[in-house]
């Protein structure tokens, strides 16, 4: 139980083009949703947090034009890097919270290349 | 604010031997949630162990487990028999009580197993 998909694995995209990444939890309803950024050889980053229906919360320093997030049910978030640039190349990592649990479960990740 | 430390940068252990990470934190919560994350090569982060703060047995599983010094604001994980398989970077983090799952992070730990 508690699997939580990410797609795509990895994307390359010429700058200035938009960029939608899924996330779903796959065996549970996740009522929050996080999305981070993961710098090579760092923690993870959070970038903002998502919850079913109302307007995601973003971290201090996180443009909310540049990466929209929207959890539109149960089971689905998706973050939009809009008019990507190179230094939006990262690797993307979603979780997501089930009120039942008390833990993240983590999709798998996207790697993402801006050229 | 909440920190969560781990001291060190990278650990190396002989295959079947066990090998202790550290991880301290920082916070004025008396209920709280600490997990150990691995990360292996493929980026994927996966739950190792979780610890609730109300309950003073460590937690276990299989291979893993924990020492939680409540008092001293110490959580360590100790991988007992390790296996190449438990190379991977390890992250300690903590959730605070009414946090919306969001979690503080330490920087990691990346251990490495000799054969």
């Amino acid at each position: 139980g508690a699997v939580v998909s990410q797609h795509p694995s990895r994307v390359i995209c010429k700058s200035g083009t938009s960029v939608k990444i899924e996330c779903r939890s796959l065996d549970f309803q996740a009522t929050t949703m996080f999305w981070y950024r993961q710098f090579p050889k760092q923690s993870l980053m959070l970038m903002a947090t998502s919850n079913e229906g109302s307007k995601a919360t973003y971290e201090q320093g996180v443009e909310k034009d540049k990466f929209l997030i929207n959890h539109a049910s149960l089971t689905l978030s998706t973050l939009t890097v809009t008019s990507a640039h190179p230094e939006d190349s990262s690797f993307y990592i979603c979780s997501a919270g089930d009120r039942g649990f008390e833990t993240q479960y983590f999709g798998p990740g996207t790697r993402l290349l801006v050229l | 604010a909440q920190t969560v430390t781990q001291s060190q940068p990278e650990m190396s252990v002989q295959e079947a031997e066990t090998v202790t990470l550290s991880c301290t934190y920082d916070t004025s919560e008396s209920d709280y949630y600490l997990f150990w994350y691995k990360q292996p090569p493929s980026r994927q982060m996966i739950l190792v162990i979780r610890q609730e703060a109300y309950k003073q047995q460590n937690a276990t599983e299989n291979r893993f487990s924990v020492n939680f010094q409540k008092a001293a604001k110490s959580f360590s994980l100790k991988i007992s028999d390790s296996q190449l398989g438990d190379a991977a970077m390890y992250f300690c983090a903590y959730r605070g009580p009414d946090s919306n799952y969001q979690l503080i992070w330490g920087a990691g730990t990346k251990l490495i197993i000799k054969p």
